[in-house]
């Protein structure tokens, strides 16, 4: 079984509908981290979570909230979702680590979203 | 602030020819450095790492990459392509200095075809 799932895959939905992204981990990760990828433009990170009661605003995080429910679960939501919210999001995890140290971060399949 | 630039959206090679696929970064501070690649429908995988030491490292699949310093860069390589190599490649920068944030600055990526 793959140590970072997302569900859904694949989602297609409507300007203004509400739209919640899951993300799971069973490495025991404490970091996990939202991103968005567009085309030309890589990507670029919505929100990240140290721990369960640790949220952080990445660079892109207007029009996003996020909930982190438990140590293995990380989840976005696009309160009224709209069309240039279209995109690939990756939900990602990392171990904890000291100052000066890399830990690497490991990516989930991606969920592709499409905003009508 | 970091950043990254990728300076080639598409790059077309031969199967068996040189690989070379270009990252310059900005950073204030010593810079961590990443090259992840993308396979068609999958999530992002970590190719290899600069963080200390040694300034040439080599990842998986015959991939290396080389710090400059002087020139800012971190060039990624592959002595002969394989057609097993075309996938969307991205270099990152990590803002991990002094703190211990570990978050990813992500270049725009680099689509990689490889001729038969």
């Amino acid at each position: 079984d793959a140590d970072v799932t997302q569900t859904p895959r694949n989602r297609i939905t409507k300007t203004g509908k509400r739209i919640m992204l899951e993300c799971s981990q069973t490495k025991g990760h404490d970091r996990m981290y939202w991103y968005r990828q567009d085309p030309g433009l890589g990507l670029r990170l919505i929100y990240y979570s140290f721990d369960v009661k640790d949220i952080n605003k990445g660079e892109i995080s207007d029009g996003y909230s996020v909930s982190r429910q438990a140590q293995a679960k990380f989840s976005l939501s696009l309160e009224s979702a709209i069309p240039n919210q279209t995109a690939l999001y990756f939900c990602a995890t990392s171990d904890t680590h000291s100052s000066g140290t890399y830990n690497e971060q490991f990516f989930g399949p991606g969920t592709r979203l499409t905003v009508l | 602030a970091q950043s990254v630039t990728q300076l080639g959206s598409h790059v077309s090679v031969s199967e068996g020819a040189l690989v070379l696929l270009r990252c310059n970064y900005s950073s204030s501070v010593p810079p961590y450095l990443f090259w992840y690649v993308q396979y068609p429908n999958q999530g992002l995988q970590l190719l290899l790492k600069y963080t200390t030491g040694a300034t040439l490292v080599k990842g998986i699949n015959g991939f290396e990459a080389e710090f400059k310093k002087s020139e800012t860069s971190f060039h990624l390589t592959k002595p002969s392509a394989h057609m097993s190599d075309a996938a969307e490649y991205f270099c990152a920068v990590s803002d991990n200095y002094g703190g211990a944030t570990n978050k990813l600055i992500f270049g725009t990526g680099t689509l990689l075809a490889v001729q038969p």
